[in-house]
């Protein structure tokens, strides 16, 4: 069965400094994997999506991730992290090849200090 | 950007009651879901509807759960008898022909007392 794993609750950085949210996923195909954006008493956002083309993928708000097959890991990036990224990040897998169901990881909470 | 919009942002309702949870997808989307997330708990799927009918669901998804799609363009979740574990936010969602971008509305969190 699908899933991912997100390996931190709560990930704190200042302002002006680099993001690394770390996702490791276990499928037993090919996945189309996901990041969605949670701000507070908003909806979710999709970020970002890889579905087996290019590796790089490339996001809204300057937010990238690298699907590493090798490592079974797509974690999420981001040069420079701004206040407004202050939010919780999902990390989420396809169920299957053949639905659209998908499978939540547990969450990041990203905090941005002045 | 078009959007997926929920209502009620928030509903208190007593156990045993009835709650109908409103989704207007995106227009010309095709495929609708339910997905719901218990306080300090992942996301999960509860029943996706295609074609006027359900095409997935999940164990969750018991004969408590119903869905409809009662005119072009709303997208309802009903519960017939609440239960306190039913108590979660609530998130719609719908997709287009791609099905594999997702676009999820802003949740109805639901308090059963």
């Amino acid at each position: 069965a699908q899933s991912v794993t997100q390996l931190d609750s709560h990930v704190s950085v200042s302002e002006g400094t680099p993001v690394l949210l770390r996702c490791n996923y276990s499928s037993s195909y090919s996945p189309s994997l996901f990041w969605y954006v949670q701000h507070p008493n908003k909806g979710l956002q999709l970020l970002l999506k890889y579905t087996s083309a290019a590796t790089l993928v490339k996001g809204i708000n300057g937010f990238e991730a690298e699907f590493k097959k090798s490592e079974t890991s797509f974690h999420l990036t981001k040069p420079s992290a701004h206040m407004s990224d202050a939010a919780e990040y999902f990390c989420v897998v396809s169920a299957s090849y053949n639905t659209d169901k998908l499978i939540f990881g547990t969450g990041t909470r990203l905090q941005v200090f002045p | 950007e078009p959007e997926v919009t929920q209502t009620p942002s928030h509903q208190v309702t007593q156990m045993g009651q009835e709650v109908i949870l409103r989704c207007v997808p995106i227009s010309n989307h095709l495929y609708f879901y339910w997905y719901r997330q218990i306080l300090g708990q992942k996301v999960e799927f509860l029943v996706s509807f295609y074609n006027n009918e359900i095409s997935e669901k999940s164990e969750i998804f018991d004969d408590q759960f119903s869905v409809e799609r009662p005119d072009g363009s709303n997208f309802t979740l009903k519960i017939r008898s609440t239960k306190l574990e039913d108590s979660a936010m609530y998130f719609c969602a719908s997709s287009g022909d791609s099905r594999n971008t997702i676009y999820f509305g802003e949740g109805s969190w639901l308090t059963v007392v």
